[in-house]
């Protein structure tokens, strides 16, 4: 089956700190991957996504590269502000005989202290 | 480009009423459009998925005569939450899916429903 596994949070960091939150995948056959982002109160954004193996998205300051060997797609951000302050969920869509629902992870608190 | 709406944005209503919230993508066309329900600080959970001009398709555990879905037009869709109860209280997101690229959701800001 197709699955998606975060680690959990919350995540504390101080301003300027290095982040990373890690994403593995379970799914059949050739996923696109993504990374949403949910600010206190709304819907989520699309942060960045990778299409096909080796594949690196890039947004806001934001990496993940799409790892087939590993099955992962880890986020990463060299110095969080502030204002990154949020929930950011992994997520994948099968891209198999048109099914395109997605499927998330649970789900990452980050919390950013001055 | 692709941008979602939802209307309302909040929402407080008594216990026995019927909801109704719009999902309206504004700048593109959706061929496809999906309901999510959020429970505090979880993730998201598909309750159903509709298609322009058919009938919805409900995730299992999801019941069909309690969330009406009605996919009107290319760029609205409708959930009805009937007969609201206070367990029915949460933050109701929708996505839309381009027709140019069926596999990308493009998310609302999500409704929050209280049921008094």
């Amino acid at each position: 089956g197709n699955s998606v596994t975060q680690m959990e949070g919350p995540v504390t960091l101080s301003e300027e700190a290095f982040l990373t939150i890690n994403c593995t995948y379970t799914a059949t056959g050739y996923p696109s991957l993504f990374w949403y982002v949910q600010y206190p109160g709304e819907g989520l954004q699309l942060l960045l996504k990778a299409t096909k193996a080796d594949d690196k998205g890039s947004n806001k300051g934001f990496e993940a590269t799409y790892r087939k060997e590993t099955t992962s797609f880890h986020l990463e951000k060299g110095s969080v502000q502030v204002s990154d302050s949020a929930v950011y969920f992994c997520a994948l869509t099968p891209n198999s005989g048109g099914y395109n629902k997605l499927i998330f992870g649970a789900g990452t608190r980050l919390a950013v202290h001055p | 480009g692709a941008v979602v709406s939802q209307h309302p944005s909040r929402v407080i209503c008594k216990s026995g009423t019927s909801v109704k919230i719009e999902c309206r993508s504004l700048d593109f066309q959706a061929t496809t459009m999906f309901w999510y329900r959020q429970f505090p600080k979880k993730s998201l959970m598909l309750m159903a998925t509709s298609n322009e001009g058919s009938k919805a398709t409900y995730e299992q555990g999801v019941e069909k005569d309690k969330f009406l879905i009605n996919h009107a037009s290319l760029t609205l869709s409708t959930l009805t939450v009937t007969s609201a109860h206070p367990e029915d209280s949460s933050f109701y997101i929708c996505s839309a899916s381009p027709y140019q690229s069926p596999y990308e959701q493009y998310f609302g800001p999500g409704t929050r429903l209280t049921v008094t």
